[in-house]
C-alpha cells in the first residue's frame, strides 16, 4: 500500500543535542509538509516543500530546518532542541498544494 | 480573519446512536473543507472533503458531512456510532482566496467518546 513512513516513531534527545527526524513516501506526491503537534492540539505547520521549492512558515523558529534530497524523502533537523520542542512531529504529503493531506504516524520527540 | 471553530471539546455518544461533531468556519473566499481523524498516538487520517458540488459529502468509515453555506458550517455525522469511532476529530478549511493557498486553518479538535 502507498503510504507515508516516519522514523523513528519515538525519539529521545538531550537538551541542545541535534536531532534528525525522517519521512518517506511511496505516494509520489509533489508536496511534503512538516507539522508540530502538542498535547492533542491542532497541528502547527512548520514548513513545506513543493517539489524542491521550500516554504518556511513565518513563525517557525530558526532552530528548525528541513531537507528534501529527492521526491520520496524529507528530513526535519532540530539544531538545538529545547524542552519546549518536545512534541509529536507529523509528516504529510499531498499531490498538489492544499489538496487532502496524507499523514505519517508521527515521531514523538522527548527532550531530556 | 480566517478561522475554524469546533465548539465542543468533547462529545459523548452511546454506541448505536447517531453522532454529530460540529464545525463552523469563517473565510473571505470560497471554502475548501476537510475532516481528519486522529487515533491515540497516531497521525491524522483524511476522512472527507468538500470542494464544490453536492452539499452532502460521504467519506471513510461511514462518515458524512453537510456543507451549509448560509450557516457557514460543515458538521460531521454518522448514523450509528461504533466504539472504534472514539478518537480526536479535526475540521480544517482552506480559503480559495488566500495568497498562501496551501495553508490549512485547523480547528482545535473535538474528542469523540463512544460508550458501549
Amino acid at each position: 500500500d502507498a503510504m507515508v513512513i516516519q522514523n523513528p516513531r519515538y525519539q529521545v534527545t538531550q537538551f541542545g543535542k541535534p536531532v534528525t527526524l525522517s519521512c518517506s513516501q511511496t505516494l509520489n506526491h509533489n508536496v511534503m509538509y512538516w507539522y508540530q503537534q502538542k498535547s492533542s492540539q491542532a497541528p502547527k505547520l512548520l514548513f513545506h516543500y513543493y517539489d524542491k521549492d521550500f516554504n518556511n512558515e513565518a513563525d517557525t523558529p530558526d532552530n528548525f530546518q528541513s531537507r528534501r534530497p529527492n521526491t520520496s524523502f524529507c528530513f526535519l533537523d532540530i539544531r538545538s532542541p529545547g524542552l519546549g520542542d518536545a512534541a509529536m512531529y507529523l509528516c504529510a504529503t499531498s499531490s498538489v498544494l492544499a489538496d487532502e493531506q496524507y499523514f505519517g504516524p508521527g515521531t514523538r520527540l522527548t527532550v531530556t | 480573519a480566517q478561522s475554524v471553530a469546533q465548539p465542543e471539546d468533547q462529545v459523548n455518544v452511546a454506541e448505536g446512536n447517531p453522532l454529530t461533531v460540529k464545525c463552523t468556519y469563517s473565510v473571505s473566499g470560497n471554502p475548501y473543507l476537510f475532516w481528519y481523524v486522529q487515533y491515540p498516538n497516531r497521525g491524522l487520517q483524511f476522512l472527507l472533503k468538500y470542494i464544490t458540488g453536492d452539499n452532502l459529502v460521504k467519506g471513510s468509515y461511514g462518515f458524512e458531512a453537510e456543507f451549509n453555506k448560509s450557516q457557514t458550517s460543515f458538521h460531521l455525522k454518522k448514523p450509528s456510532a461504533l466504539v472504534s469511532d472514539s478518537a480526536l476529530y479535526f475540521c480544517a478549511v482552506r480559503d480559495e482566496g488566500m495568497d498562501s493557498n496551501y495553508q490549512l486553518i485547523w480547528g482545535a479538535g473535538t474528542k469523540l467518546i463512544i460508550k458501549p
